[in-house]
Order: structure tokens, then C-alpha cells, then sequence
């Protein structure tokens, strides 16, 4: 049974960055694919990249290319995701997920509220 | 990407009825890599479905789920109160995207 638990919720100016962390455990952490989720207010969800901690390279969704790195930490079991040039547009939910012994994302994050605002 | 697109937006029904929700893919994937997602206002989303028509553990039968290609179903059959939710259809078979989402309200 993998528990995903995510840092606190953070208010941000326009322009700078945001690192959310996310701590996993039960499970084999360095073999998890981890995906970023966002939801935006009263908005779907939005798919932003995922990492695989014991390869280490990401791969990101097209419209956040360049502008969110996620990293993972096997010596604490955490995934990052950093979102920088910030704009009001990214105030979010930001959830990670990962999969379990099915297919689909069956394990998620309580979700980390980020507010830009000037 | 591949873009899914859920029908209706919003879906009025009552209590001991049967739902039926569309997702339709702008292109086929492999291996009909489909899930379906609940969610309730203020929780993470919830997996239903997976592979278009496997339940995850402890989802209720009255969940089912159907399609392959580029057309998928998901069917709520005898209504619970607790069902009345937004759902979420996903595909994860050429990177991952999600559908815009259809609201379950009660009628």
C-alpha cells in the first residue's frame, strides 16, 4: 500500500518559482513512476510529467516544457516538481500519483493548494 | 497528444438510475490504456477503471466500463447517493492526458 504525502500549501508572486515536494512510502520507490496532476479552480486535470526515480530523467507534458523540472530523491523517498515563471494562470491544485498493482494512477497525493498573487 | 473529449458536460439523473459516459479519443492507442477516475469536491481524484474495463480493487460492481478504439463508455448503474460526482476519463497508452470531465448531479 504506497502513502503519497505532499508539503504545504504555498502563495507565490508572478515571476518566481515553486518547488512542491512529494514523500512516498510502501512501496518501492525507485522503480515508481510518479506523475505530476494539476487542477486548476473548478478545472479538469492536467497530466505535467512524470518520473521513474532509478532512471532519473523526467518526461514532461508539450505546454510545460522548459518551464517544470520534477526530480526524485531515493535517499528520502520524495519526488519534487518545481514550476518556475510563474503566472496567476498556475494557481492550482498540484497532486502527485502513481500507479499500484493495477494500471491507472491509484495512489494520489493530498494535493498541495499553490496561489500566485501579487 | 492525443485529446479526449467526455460527453455530456453534465449528466441530471436520480438516484436508482443508470448513467452512461462517453470519452472519445482524437486517435486510437494501444492496448485500450483507458482509465476512469470519481472524484468528490475536495478529495483527489479516485480510480474506477483501468484497461477500459477491469474495476480496481474495491470498486463497486455496479461500475462498469467499456469501448475500445477510440470510443469508451462508463456505466453507473442503480444510482447511490455517494455517486454523484465529477468523472474523469484518462488515457495512459501514448503519454497520459484526461478528459474535461463530466459532472454526475442529482436530478
Amino acid at each position: 500500500q504506497v502513502q503519497l504525502g505532499q508539503s504545504g500549501a504555498e502563495v507565490k508572486k508572478p515571476g518566481s518559482s515553486v518547488k512542491v515536494s512529494c514523500k512516498a512510502s510502501g512501496g518501492a520507490f525507485r522503480t515508481l513512476p510518479i506523475s505530476w496532476v494539476r487542477q486548476a479552480p473548478g478545472q479538469g486535470l492536467e497530466w505535467m510529467g512524470q518520473i521513474i526515480p532509478m532512471f532519473g530523467s523526467a518526461n514532461y507534458a508539450q505546454r510545460f516544457q522548459g518551464r517544470v523540472t520534477i526530480t526524485a530523491d531515493e535517499s528520502t523517498s520524495t519526488a519534487y516538481m518545481q514550476l518556475s515563471s510563474l503566472r496567476s494562470e498556475d494557481t492550482a491544485v498540484y497532486y502527485c500519483a502513481t500507479v499500484g498493482t493495477e494500471e491507472g494512477f491509484g495512489y494520489w497525493g493530498q494535493g498541495t493548494l499553490v496561489t500566485v498573487s501579487s | 497528444e492525443i485529446v479526449l473529449t467526455q460527453s455530456p458536460g453534465t449528466l441530471s439523473l436520480s438516484p436508482g438510475e443508470t448513467a452512461t459516459l462517453s470519452c472519445r479519443a482524437s486517435q486510437g492507442f494501444g492496448n485500450n490504456f483507458l482509465a476512469w477516475y470519481q472524484q468528490k469536491p475536495g478529495q483527489a481524484p479516485r480510480l474506477l477503471i483501468f484497461a477500459a474495463s477491469s474495476r480496481a480493487a474495491g470498486v463497486p460492481d455496479r461500475f462498469s466500463g467499456s469501448g475500445s478504439g477510440t470510443d469508451f463508455t462508463l456505466t453507473i448503474s442503480r444510482l447511490e447517493p455517494e455517486d454523484f460526482a465529477v468523472y474523469y476519463c484518462q488515457q495512459y497508452g501514448g503519454s497520459y492526458t484526461f478528459g474535461q470531465g463530466t459532472k454526475l448531479e442529482i436530478q
